[in-house]
């Protein structure tokens, strides 16, 4: 089966560091995925982790362990424009990606 | 460059009625995956095109099936339309099969569908 679990909604204050968990199982394992989510627009790529360890790009992290099946993605410096959903999602074959529900960040001065 | 493009930005259709969605997929991209988002919820797998042909599916009744043309572009269409269709659709392309390596995928705007 093909399950992807991260917390519903998650707050923080401008200028602190957030960390959004994700777990997953799934049948196949091709990479696994953050997307950003702004309110009624499309989700844009953040990161992408197929080994273990973390990759950092600017604010952003997101760390990977496929033994676990757990990964994060970190969220430094916060700023207000960071309030959005963010996605986790599985590469679960060659080419097709399975989302979980989101997590949907508020960000607060 | 354009990136993903999606018609129409939004829609309502009466129960019953059918209805189409096209996607254009972003420029050097072959592949186009379907998805529907209810709100508060992430993204559902409906299906995949490749070369003409559906590829993968979700967990989806055959009421909803698609097409992709010989330019890559795509269209979704949903017969028989319940309440329960009312939903983001998400058109998203990427290169090749075997290819989710760096960026995944791109994503369109989407359609706002609302059945009343």
């Amino acid at each position: 089966g093909q399950n992807i679990d991260q917390p519903t909604e998650m707050t923080a204050t401008e200028g602190a560091i957030v960390q959004i968990n994700c777990t997953y199982q799934t049948s196949g394992f091709n990479g696994l995925f953050w997307y950003q989510q702004h309110a009624g627009e499309a989700p844009t790529f953040l990161s992408y982790n197929v080994l273990d360890g973390l990759e950092e790009k600017g604010r952003f992290s997101s760390f990977l362990s496929r033994s676990k099946g757990y990964s994060y993605l970190l969220l430094k410096e916060l700023q207000m424009k960071d309030s959005a959903s963010y996605l986790c999602a599985v590469g679960s074959s060659a080419s097709k990606i399975i989302f979980g529900s989101g997590t949907r960040l508020s960000i607060r001065p | 460059d354009a990136g993903v493009t999606q018609s129409p930005t939004h829609l309502i259709k009466t129960r019953g009625q059918q209805v189409t969605l096209r996607c254009s997929p972003k420029s050097g991209h072959d592949t186009v995956s379907w998805y529907q988002q209810a709100l508060g919820q992430g993204p559902q797998f409906i299906f995949q095109y490749y070369e003409e042909e559906e590829r993968q599916r979700g967990n989806f009744p055959d009421r909803f099936s698609g097409h992709q043309f010989p330019n890559y572009s795509s269209e979704l269409n949903v017969n028989a339309l319940l309440l329960g269709d009312s939903a983001l659709y998400l058109c998203a392309s990427s290169q090749g099969q075997g290819n989710l390596y760096s960026y995944g995928y791109t994503f369109g705007s989407g359609t706002r569908l609302t059945v009343v």
